[in-house]
């Protein structure tokens, strides 16, 4: 089935440790996305990438960085320089630009981090 | 840039009975679309119901259907013959139109947590 896999589905940082949250997905989009989302609240864009080897800063870039070297992937790092990097992460991805539909994002179902 | 707005933190209802979430945005472009997303205590974000603001007539998913205003710029998701199941946070979103400012990126409200009382 297709779909989109985040891994791992929780993850401990330690202070001052910079850790990679992973994000494939098989349903051949072309644009995949980084969200944060905090304890009730909404979503919020950290990175998006439309195609292979570009990516644009969403609204909350600082202290995050992000590749995408393949089309199935987009791996999430959070920086050191992220102070407050406790919150639960979604990755989502679609093909927007295909049949000029905007087809809606599909996500994934999350990584919690919380820092040591 | 952007924003959506629900007003309504949390809402209840009982089983069988009919409810409606309130979403407002703001924006200057002429054509976009909206989405309701439904997140379950699983925390997976599931698709509800999608709008396209240059059609006039609201749509409707099953039990789902919009209120959709262009003129006000108010978006509401009414449930209807509620279930158990539907207890969940829900989120409208916005983007743009294709060559829009904000096309494939969404923007999310603060969310509304609905309950579902048997």
């Amino acid at each position: 089935d297709g779909g989109i896999t985040q891994s791992p589905k929780y993850l401990f940082r330690k202070e001052g440790q910079n850790v990679t949250l992973s994000c494939e997905q098989n349903l051949n989009h072309d644009a995949m996305y980084w969200y944060r989302q905090d304890p009730g609240q909404g979503l919020r864009l950290i990175y998006y990438s439309q195609i292979v080897n570009d990516f644009q800063k969403g609204d909350i870039a600082e202290g995050y960085s992000v590749s995408r070297e393949k089309k199935e992937s987009f791996p999430l790092t959070v920086t050191s320089a992220q102070k407050n990097p406790t919150a639960f992460y979604l990755c989502a991805s679609n093909s927007p630009y295909r049949d000029n539909s905007n087809q809606p994002q599909h996500f994934g179902d999350g990584t919690r981090l919380s820092i040591l | 840039a952007q924003t959506v707005t629900q007003s309504q933190p949390e809402m209840s209802v009982q089983e069988a009975e009919t409810v409606t979430l309130s979403c407002t945005y703001d924006t200057s472009e002429s054509n976009y679309y909206l989405f309701w997303y439904k997140q379950p205590p699983s925390r997976q974000m599931i698709l509800v119901i999608r709008q396209e603001a240059y059609k006039q007539q609201n749509a409707t998913e099953n039990r789902f259907s919009v209120n959709f205003q262009k003129a006000a710029k108010s978006f509401s998701l009414k449930i209807s013959d509620s279930q158990l199941g539907d207890t969940a946070m829900y989120f409208c979103a916005f983007t743009s139109r294709p060559g829009g400012t904000s096309y494939g990126k969404l923007t999310f409200g603060q969310g509304t947590i609905l309950t579902v009382h048997p």
